[in-house]
């Protein structure tokens, strides 16, 4: 069966430090595979999109994204995180329809 | 340039009072159009995708229904509201069946 996961649902990181946000996905091909941000109690926003070519992807806000196929994995990284960065995000992958992972919720220190 | 409409952006309803969430879109034909349900802590559960006009796909079997009177619009509806309807309901839209969704900006459903 198709599915997303993000092993995290809660991650917590100074700010100025790097991010990684974990994702992986099981599916019989290769999907399309995306990013969204979701502010408290607003829709979600596109971060970056992979679908195919170079494997590191460039997003909005310094948001990459690195696509490996061994390791069936899709992670969003970020240099140096902002506290403005702090929000819901989620991995999607697209096959025949949009699946989405549970959502790894950002909780960004000062 | 394309945007999406979505409302009422809040709704408090009793147990077994009926709905209608309404999302439209502006700039563009023949999108595809999506209902997804936000739980907490269980992501985005997708529940109604159109293709076209009258052409309605349901993922999840429940007592929500959708329908699409109009190339850009889409209703979601209930009769009878349940306590487990509560949650956040997202409209999206997309160009193709294969590409990026474009989100509205919401509406939270409580039932009590």
């Amino acid at each position: 069966a198709q599915s997303v996961t993000q092993p995290d649902i809660h991650i917590t990181v100074s700010e100025g430090a790097s991010l990684e946000l974990r994702c992986n996905y099981s599916y019989g091909a290769t999907p399309y595979l995306f990013w969204y941000v979701q502010s408290p109690g607003q829709g979600l926003q596109l971060l970056l999109k992979y679908f195919s070519g170079d494997t590191l992807v460039q997003g909005i806000k310094g948001f990459e994204a690195e696509f490996k196929r061994s390791q069936s994995s899709f992670n969003l990284r970020k240099p140096s995180v902002h506290w403005s960065d702090a929000a819901e995000y989620f991995c999607a992958v697209q096959h025949d329809d949009m699946r989405f992972g549970a959502g790894t919720r950002l909780t960004v220190k000062p | 340039s394309q945007t999406i409409h979505q409302w009422p952006a809040t709704l408090v309803q009793p147990v077994g009072s009926p709905l209608s969430l309404e999302c439209t879109v502006e700039g563009t034909s023949n999108p595809n159009l999506y209902w997804y349900r936000q739980a907490a802590g269980r992501g985005l559960q997708l529940l109604f995708y159109s293709v076209g006009i009258g052409q309605i796909s349901s993922e999840v079997p429940q007592n929500l229904s959708a329908s699409r009177p109009q190339d850009r619009q889409f209703i979601l509806s209930s009769k009878k509201l349940l306590l487990s309807d509560s949650g956040f309901y997202l409209c999206a839209w997309s160009v193709l069946a294969a590409g990026e969704l474009f989100f509205g900006e919401g509406s939270r459903l409580t039932v009590l």
